[in-house]
């Protein structure tokens, strides 16, 4: 059984601080996932990690995939408010990677 | 303009009386499938489907029925729903074409309470 564990689970930062989520799973994928829900509203799809070593950025985000330690970043340079979301990583496993689990979600506050 | 469109948004009902929540989807994908989101579990997937007429359990599909009759519509199904099914529940979409950059498409959410 596929286990996606992200850290923190809640995090406040000030803005202009940089900061790291992890994402950890547990079997082997050829892909993950990065979701932001704003409160009470969807999922908005941030950045999909097809390789081993794939780097994707965008604005103040910026999310890695090391698929030997089965770790993904989200590495969030000089925070600002807007930010303030709960962000969730997924990763695909099964025949044809339709199945999907997520990590519990990490809930950034971002402090002006 | 490309999205998955749920109905209803929100939804009260009593323990025991069928319910269906509809997803359709714009954009030709294949692949569908249904999730509830509850504090502190994050998002769990309650069924799939990789094209018509083929669908399959996810983590959490007790309780629940799915069909996929068209390629755009893939309802969800309560047919005695009981209180610990009250949740937020998403519907998402996407391509089956392996090693592209197949992003998945929520829908708005549905939030269902059972009493």
């Amino acid at each position: 059984e596929l286990k996606v564990e992200q850290n923190p689970l809640f995090l406040s930062m000030q803005e202009g601080k940089n900061y790291t989520i992890y994402c950890n799973y547990s079997t082997t994928s050829d892909r993950l996932y990065w979701y932001r829900q704003d409160p009470g509203k969807s999922l908005e799809s941030l950045f999909v990690l097809l390789s081993n070593g794939a780097v994707k950025q965008e604005g103040r985000l910026m999310a890695s995939l090391d698929t030997k330690a089965r770790l993904s970043t989200l590495h969030i340079t000089a925070a600002v408010h807007d930010l303030s979301a709960t962000y969730f990583c997924a990763v695909a496993s099964g025949a044809g990677s339709y199945q999907l689990t997520f990590g519990k979600g990490t809930k950034l506050s971002v402090i002006p | 303009e490309a999205q998955v469109t749920q109905n209803p948004r929100y939804l009260i009902t009593v323990t025991g009386k069928k319910l269906t929540v509809t997803c359709s989807q714009n954009m030709n994908h294949e692949y569908m499938s249904w999730y509830r989101q509850d504090p502190g579990l994050g998002l769990r997937q309650i069924y799939y489907s990789m094209n018509v007429e083929v669908t399959d359990k996810g983590d959490v599909p007790e309780g629940y029925k799915v069909s996929r009759k068209e390629k755009r519509n893939f309802p969800l199904i309560l047919e005695s729903p009981s209180p610990n099914q009250t949740s937020l529940y998403f519907c998402a979409s996407r391509p089956s074409l392996r090693g592209m950059n197949t992003e998945a498409f929520f829908g708005q959410g549905t939030r269902l309470t059972v009493v």
